[in-house]
């Protein structure tokens, strides 16, 4: 069964902190991976898109990594704002064709000032 | 990026009564666009594939006569829930895509309250 995992669920962290989450999948076959942005009561926003032979991919203060070996991601985010407070969800793409996503649970950050 | 709206934003009925959920693609012509439920913190669970033209591929689970879905344009899709009841109420977001293998832009979501 394709599963998506995040960890931590939440995080609280304070502004201008740096943090990481995670995320391991199992969905197979495996075209890309994705990490969105979701604030409350908004729908998701795309953060960063990376195939299966991308390390890494920045975007600002956002710098996903890929290790496709070990169906593993990370999210990493530098100078926290306050504005970063959200829902961070990683996203796993079948192969060309497939299109259902399969979605993790998230990770609720939130910056303290 | 792409631009995806939906309306409305926020929507409260009684129960038994149906609500339709607009899904516009703003800025380009979406052959493809996905409806999902969000329920509180939750992932979003996608409820059915909508193509232009023809019928939508519900999946498993989710009741195509109680959730109805049209397609009529490329820049439209409308998200009918028919005869709502309390358990319905959720966070409904689509999404759109100009094809296979094409990225998903979404929506930013409708919060239906069922009284």
């Amino acid at each position: 069964k394709n599963q998506v995992e995040q960890s931590p669920q939440s995080l609280i962290i304070l502004e201008g902190k740096n943090c990481t989450l995670q995320c391991n999948y199992t969905v197979s076959p495996f075209s890309n991976l994705r990490w969105y942005k979701q604030d409350t009561g908004r729908g998701p926003v795309s953060l960063t898109i990376m195939t299966f032979s991308e390390n890494t991919k920045s975007n600002g203060r956002y710098t996903a990594t890929l290790d496709a070996d070990t169906k593993q991601s990370s999210l990493h985010i530098t100078a926290s704002q306050l504005s970063d407070s959200a829902s961070y969800i990683c996203v796993v793409s079948p192969n060309f064709g497939n299109e259902k996503l399969t979605f993790g649970t998230g990770t609720r950050l939130t910056i303290i000032p | 990026g792409a631009v995806v709206s939906q309306h409305p934003s926020r929507v409260i009925c009684k129960s038994g009564t149906s609500v339709k959920i607009e899904c516009r693609s703003l800025d380009f012509q979406a052959t493809t666009m996905f409806w999902y439920r969000q329920f509180p913190k939750q992932s979003l669970m996608l409820m059915a594939t909508s193509n232009e033209g023809s019928k939508a591929t519900y999946e498993q689970g989710v009741e195509k006569d109680k959730f109805l879905i049209n397609h009529a344009s490329l820049t439209l899709s409308t998200l009918t829930v028919t005869s709502a009841h309390p358990e319905d109420s959720s966070f409904y977001i689509c999404s759109a895509t100009l094809g296979l293998g094409n990225e998903q832009f979404f929506g930013p979501g409708t919060r239906l309250t069922v009284l």
